[in-house]
């Protein structure tokens, strides 16, 4: 059974690019979320994708986008990447009929020059 | 807003007890996650608080105390592999879930 997967591991972008996250959820999960982590500092809360659809978002600017596919795989896109985008990207899975547990993926490594 | 306080640091003793507080604001709340996470790593689900009082899985309980919007994490027999953050984070009912930004646990042998 297939845990959170996420690609790629680590990136290296520079200012003004954009970059695409992609995330596949747990084996029976149908939510996923998507969270920015700064070094020492907890995750914070971009959005969350439920049936394809966003359903709930954070203080995030529209830079950051998303998608959820029909398999509920999840994109994470950030257009005119920062310096203070560099972070650790996590995603998160979840299913709406057990929302007592939540698993996160490895995460995904940005680093903008 | 909706902040999560838990403390920045924390040093315990191996062998030893170690309880690390959590307290949030009430208002909306769903349920209380603690996660582990070791440097570099992503978190690991530890336990997930809807009702009050205590709930105990091994050598490491969580309790909820929701009309006082306050949680604690209690570690027994810490081994030195329990050195890590331990994050607190609340789920609401609008489906966010906001974290603490963590706590960082050290072990002394």
């Amino acid at each position: 059974d297939a845990g959170v997967t996420q690609s790629p591991t680590h990136l290296i972008k520079t200012r003004g690019q954009q970059v695409t996250l992609r995330c596949s959820p747990k084996s029976g999960h149908d939510t996923v979320s998507w969270y920015q982590q700064a070094l020492g500092q907890g995750p914070q809360f971009i959005f969350q994708y439920y049936e394809e659809e966003e359903r709930q978002r954070g203080n995030f600017p529209d830079r950051f986008s998303g998608h959820q596919f029909p398999n509920y795989s999840s994109e994470l896109n950030v257009n005119a990447l920062l310096l203070g985008d560099s972070a650790l990207y996590l995603c998160a899975s979840s299913s709406q009929l057990a929302t007592d547990t939540q698993y996160f993926g490895p995460g995904t490594r940005l680093t903008v020059l | 807003g909706q902040n999560i306080d838990q403390p920045t640091e924390m040093t315990a003793t191996e062998g030893a007890i170690v309880q690390i507080n959590c307290t949030y604001q009430t208002s909306g709340f769903n349920g209380l996650f603690w996660y582990q996470q070791h440097a570099g790593e992503a978190p690991t689900f530890l336990s997930y608080n809807v009702l009050d009082g205590l709930e105990e899985k091994g050598r490491f309980s969580s309790f909820l105390s929701r009309s006082k919007g306050y949680s604690y994490l209690l570690l027994k027999e810490l081994q030195m592999k329990d050195s890590a953050s331990y994050l607190c984070a609340v789920s609401y009912r609008d489906d966010k879930i906001i974290f603490g930004k963590g706590t960082r646990l050290h072990i002394l042998p």
